[in-house]
């Protein structure tokens, strides 16, 4: 089955403490996204990656670091989360040349 | 840059009635649009996308999307509305960095509710 898959699916943890959400796709895509959901302000995108090594910035990257070292997986790392980070994040990909974009189904932040 | 306005947070309607979530857009250039569907605790469902072509689109359990150029809009419809299509739309555009990647952006989401 097609599909983004995402870790841990619910996040508890404090400030400071470092953590990793991974985020994996099995449809061979090269352009992967993490995106946050905060209500009334919808998605935005934090990091993105177009493919093997190749990422940049998205609209709110500031506090998060991404890496691209295989296709298939795209980490989000908070190197040390803070309280304003607690969110809803989601991760997507999708193929170069096709339109539509797959999500995972979310991880759910909570730092003290 | 590209923009997303969905203004209503929540829009109400009865099982049967037809039900409209608007959306508007601002892209250079011909925009990708598309709509997702948020269930609770679930993660964004693709609904249907225009890329060219029929203004109509339609896409997954009975929904239609009317691309308007002119009023730059892609209100989402559904001509009888289920109890269980209450949850969270997205409307989203996607426009061109300089880069080349297609950035998608996203409006602010609108709740439907629609009651028995």
């Amino acid at each position: 089955e097609a599909q983004v898959t995402q870790n841990p699916r619910y996040l508890i943890t404090v400030t400071g403490k470092k953590l990793t959400v991974t985020c994996s796709q099995n449809m061979n895509h090269e352009y992967m996204s993490w995106y946050r959901q905060d209500p009334g302000l919808g998605l935005r995108q934090i990091y993105y990656s177009m493919n093997v090594e190749v990422t940049d910035k998205g609209d709110v990257p500031e506090g998060y670091k991404v890496s691209r070292k295989e296709k298939r997986n795209f980490p989000l790392i908070l190197e040390s989360p803070s309280p304003n980070q607690t969110s809803l994040y989601f991760c997507a990909s999708r193929g170069a040349w096709r339109e539509t974009q797959y999500f995972g189904p979310g991880t759910r932040l909570l730092v003290l | 840059a590209q923009s997303v306005a969905q203004p209503e947070d929540q829009v109400n309607v009865a099982e049967g009635n037809p039900l409209t979530v608007k959306c508007t857009y601002s892209v250079s250039g011909n925009p990708y649009l598309f709509w997702y569907v948020q269930y609770p605790n679930r993660g964004l469902q693709f609904l249907l996308k225009y890329i060219t072509g029929d203004n109509l689109v339609k896409g997954s359990y009975g929904f239609e999307a009317e691309f308007n150029k002119s009023q730059t809009s892609f209100h989402l419809k559904k001509p009888s509305a289920l109890v269980s299509d209450s949850a969270l739309y997205f409307c989203a555009v996607r426009g061109f960095e300089n880069t080349g990647f297609q950035k998608l952006v996203f409006g602010t989401g609108t709740r439907l509710l629609v009651s028995p």
